[in-house]
């Protein structure tokens, strides 16, 4: 059985970076095919796909947050983490890690986690 | 960037009602290599993360009632609802997955 959680702090200020966890089971990051993509909503809004890691530690970003954005992997491959610098009010949403196999969409979803950026 | 245009922002029907939701994108999502349109839709519920109902445009995912019917190819896309039921009222979204990831501004169907 497939399963995602995400964890988060929760709320953090302004300015500083937001350090998300995804954690899994069911299947192993090594899987050729396999990858872990974060994507974000805010309350009432549309969904932001935000970045991915595959199964050969290759990443991919949204263009346009690219310069905020890290994303890495255990080398257990059973969790996967995201980094955004610089943190501002609009980056208030819920977050969810997925997963998806190779180029096709992302079938299976955590439960997110929200986070709210406020001073 | 690719830009995926919704439509309808909202719709209210009644159960036993079919709906469309349109989904434009502002290129073709058409592989040549493989002829698959790289479109998908997803179905969220309030509180609940999204749910994946139908992939490469127009092939349902396992599980999905065949009321669930999605159509279209290169950059425009249709999601049909037949016979809607009370349990379909929620949020869609299409997804091209052709170039990175882009989500559509999303239809909130509501009973009439």
């Amino acid at each position: 059985q497939v399963t995602l959680k995400e964890s988060g702090p929760g709320m953090l200020q302004p300015s500083k970076t937001l350090s998300l966890t995804c954690s899994f089971s069911g299947f192993s990051l090594s899987t050729s095919g396999m990858v872990v993509s974060w994507i974000r909503q805010p309350s009432g809004k549309s969904l932001e796909w935000l970045a991915a890691i595959d199964w050969d530690g290759d990443k991919y970003y949204n263009p346009s947050l690219k310069s905020r954005l890290t994303v890495s992997k255990d080398t257990s491959n059973t969790q996967v983490f995201l980094k955004i610098t610089s943190v501002d009010i609009a980056d208030t949403a819920t977050y969810y890690c997925a997963r998806r196999w190779y180029y096709g969409p992302e079938v299976y979803w955590g439960q997110g986690v929200m986070v709210t950026v406020s001073s | 960037d690719i830009v995926m245009t919704q439509s309808p922002f909202s719709l209210a029907v009644s159960e036993g009602e079919m709906v469309t939701i349109n989904c434009k994108s502002s290129q073709s999502l058409l592989s040549s290599g493989n002829q698959k349109n790289y479109l998908a839709w997803y179905q969220q519920k309030p509180g609940q993360s999204p749910k994946l109902l139908i992939y490469y445009a127009s092939t349902r995912q396992s599980g999905v009632p065949d009321r669930f019917i999605g159509s279209g190819s290169g950059t425009d896309f249709t999601l049909t609802i037949s016979d809607v039921q009370a349990e379909d009222l929620a949020d869609y979204y299409c997804l091209q997955h052709y170039s990175y990831r882009t989500f559509g501004g999303g239809t909130k169907l509501e009973l009439k």
